[in-house]
């Protein structure tokens, strides 16, 4: 099945810093999706996004398809930007299907 | 609209008990995915229903099961349960189940067996 590696493992930075989160997957996908998880658990929506770029706020993000990776961009951090983020992945499975595949998710720490 | 909801939020159960949960997807959402997540595995598929059919399904035993009703809500069920069932369990929705498009996830249900 596919893998998703997704990098660096952890990550603090201080308030208003900016940073790159990667992910990098093993085959090609018809469905990429970036997630945050807060504290409480829940999964918010950050993009869909299997391939371009896309910009919401102060996050972006961009998946190069034919090099099977994806970045998520984080310009002017606040505390709140804190948790666990994942990227998820779909193949292609010769049908429909709803199969995510996550990777492992960075921890991102953002000191006052 | 309403997001994806799952009930109970919490559960404290022992081992050899069996547990059912829920999930109400998004009005209109035909596809329900459950997904487990634990410190040592992390988030892993469970299985998707769509039009009350189960289309696909993970690697977990057969002690995990679900079903999807006519209104599309969904329930997972865990019959004998073991400590390591213990985790944070999560239901996703979306609209026409193509896989080309945005999952939608609730806030889970923790479920803690002792």
């Amino acid at each position: 099945g596919i893998q998703v590696e997704q990098s660096p493992p952890d990550l603090i930075l201080q308030e208003g810093a900016n940073s790159t989160l990667r992910c990098n997957f093993s085959d090609s996908v018809n469905n990429l999706q970036w997630f945050h998880q807060n504290p409480w658990g829940q999964l918010i929506n950050l993009f869909y996004i299997p391939s371009g770029t896309k910009q919401n706020g102060r996050l972006s993000a961009t998946t190069v398809a034919t090099e099977r990776y994806s970045l998520l961009y984080i310009s002017s951090s606040q505390t709140t930007d804190s948790g666990v983020y994942f990227c998820a992945v779909e193949g292609y499975y010769g049908g429909a299907t709803n199969k995510l595949i996550f990777g492992t998710g960075t921890l991102l720490a953002v000191q006052p | 609209k309403a997001g994806v909801t799952q009930t109970p939020r919490y559960l404290i159960k022992t081992r050899g008990q069996q547990v059912t949960l829920s999930c109400s997807p998004i009005s209109g959402h035909r596809s329900v995915s459950w997904y487990q997540q634990t410190p040592g595995q992390g988030l892993q598929f469970l299985f998707e229903y769509f039009s009350e059919t189960q289309r696909n399904k993970g690697n977990f035993p057969g002690r995990f099961s679900g079903r999807q009703f006519s209104n599309s809500r969904s329930e997972m069920n865990v019959s004998t349960l073991e400590l390591g069932d213990s985790a944070l369990y999560l239901c996703a929705s979306s609209r026409a189940g193509t896989g080309e498009e945005t999952q939608y996830f609730g806030p889970g249900t923790r479920l803690l067996v002792l």
